[in-house]
């Protein structure tokens, strides 16, 4: 149980263009999904914080009119990255933490690779 | 502030036991996360750790104490596959996962 699913896995576009990720909960109800971008070599970096019908939380340093976060239901949230530039290529990690668990659990998708050309 | 410090890379022989061990000063502490991630993957959940003491899962072991801030994560009987990053994560008094930078475990023959 607890499987995340992201879509699609890996990503090639050009600058100015954008990119929407899928985040889907497969078996469980995720109250809350998190999105995480890690750099090479680099730990996961928080983006945002989204709760399902309300608007996400981002985190200090990052564009919320870039990066578009959309929870429309307890199964599924989307990122998008509006205008991508060759800075923007990185690995996208989305998570969702059920509203059950007492411990915070969050279950992570298999992540998407992003290059922007 | 809020940090996460855990060894940046650490190399162990095959069959061997090695000690990743975290440290951290939290704005609150709500439980403790290991995951494992091998390169270019998703990070997996291998423990958690919210009362003091060691919990054991196969040949993976996590130890917590909350008065020093800190945790180790234990590796018995490596095997080649056991080589990715460990990251540490504290949940902080907001329920945000605080990450660590990961430790990166080489493991030889």
């Amino acid at each position: 149980g607890a499987v995340v699913s992201q879509h699609p896995s890996r990503v090639i576009c050009k600058s100015g263009t954008s990119v929407k990720i899928e985040c889907r909960s497969l078996d469980f109800q995720a109250t809350t999904m998190f999105w995480y971008r890690q750099f090479p070599k680099k730990s996961l970096m928080l983006m945002a914080t989204s709760n399902e019908g309300s608007k996400a939380t981002y985190e200090q340093g990052v564009e919320k009119d870039k990066f578009l976060i959309n929870h429309a239901s307890l199964t599924l949230s989307t990122l998008t990255v509006t205008s991508a530039h060759p800075e923007d290529s990185s690995f996208y990690i989305c998570s969702a933490r059920p509203g059950t668990t007492d411990y915070n659990e969050q279950f992570f998708g298999p992540g998407t690779r992003l290059t922007v050309l | 502030g809020q940090n996460i410090d855990q060894p940046t890379e650490m190399t162990a022989t095959e069959g061997a036991i090695v000690q990743i061990n975290c440290t951290y000063q939290t704005s609150g502490f709500n439980g403790l996360f290991w995951y494992q991630q091998h390169a270019g993957e998703a990070p997996t959940f291998l423990s958690y750790n919210v009362l003091d003491g060691l919990e054991e899962k196969g040949r993976f072991s996590s130890f917590l104490s909350r008065s020093k801030g800190y945790s180790y994560l234990l590796l018995k009987e490596l095997q080649m596959k056991d080589s990715a990053s460990y990251l540490c994560a504290v949940v902080d008094s907001n329920y945000q996962l605080i990450w660590g930078a990961g430790t990166k475990l080489i493991i030889k023959p």
